[in-house]
């Protein structure tokens, strides 16, 4: 099972975002994080814990190991305004997190 | 340029059965993984299926019961998903996906979504 916090995240352009995602049990690096935005497919932005997907800003970084990863994305810009999942494929069914909603104000 | 489109999803009856189809173009269908995931609002996204490059390996969400089927087509260069008995939990928008650098779970590419009501 993953857990993700905050929920909701309300920060100003510019700002520094921090997601945190929690795995029940050690997923080792295998964890991403998407993007979702209305209306459209998730689309992958960091994979294996730390590496960037093609064609996403140098903004975006991820970190962590086991049980614990955390996505930060540097300086928010109006187009990050998303909610963002994590998933595990280190266990078959692989999973997403419920998602933090980063709304830019 | 690499696309995935679904097609196929519809209003059903509870008991019915759909097929959803995924067609890809932009890449070979057999070196990727091709995946299956839903999302409603009621359980967020899951992983319905996956099958591996050649077709000869298929893991499903252990919750299905046999209830769905993935399969690939090279001639048409399509991924199926066969539904049964469906319920009204199975309604959800369901994408197909892409497992990235010979993975199942990294999904790189996604397709636009089909979606699928179960409902009389």
């Amino acid at each position: 099972v993953l857990t993700q916090s905050p929920a909701t995240l309300s920060l100003s352009p510019g700002a520094r975002a921090t997601l945190s995602c929690r795995a029940s049990q050690s997923v080792s690096g295998f964890l991403a994080w998407y993007q979702q935005k209305p209306g459209q497919a998730p689309r992958l932005v960091i994979y294996d814990a730390s590496n960037r997907a093609t064609g996403i800003p140098a903004r975006f970084s991820g970190s962590g190991s086991g049980t614990d990863f955390t996505l930060t994305i540097s300086s928010l810009e109006p187009e990050d305004s998303a909610v963002y999942y994590c998933h595990q494929r280190s266990d078959w069914p692989h999973t997403f997190g419920p998602g933090t909603k980063v709304d830019i104000k | 340029e690499v696309h995935l489109v679904e097609s196929g999803g519809d209003l059903v009856q509870p008991g019915g059965s759909l097929r959803l189809s995924c067609a890809v173009s932009g890449f070979t269908l057999t070196n990727f993984w091709l995946n299956w995931i839903r999302q409603s609002p009621g359980k967020g996204l899951e992983t319905v299926a996956t099958i591996n490059e050649d077709g000869s390996k298929t893991y499903y969400l252990d919750s299905l019961k046999g209830r769905f089927t993935v399969s690939k087509d090279t001639a048409t260069n399509s991924v199926t998903l066969r539904m049964n008995s469906l319920r009204a939990e199975d309604t959800a928008i369901y994408y197909c996906a892409r497992g990235a650098y010979g993975t199942t779970g990294v999904l790189d590419y996604w397709g636009q979504g089909a979606l699928v009501t179960v409902s009389s």
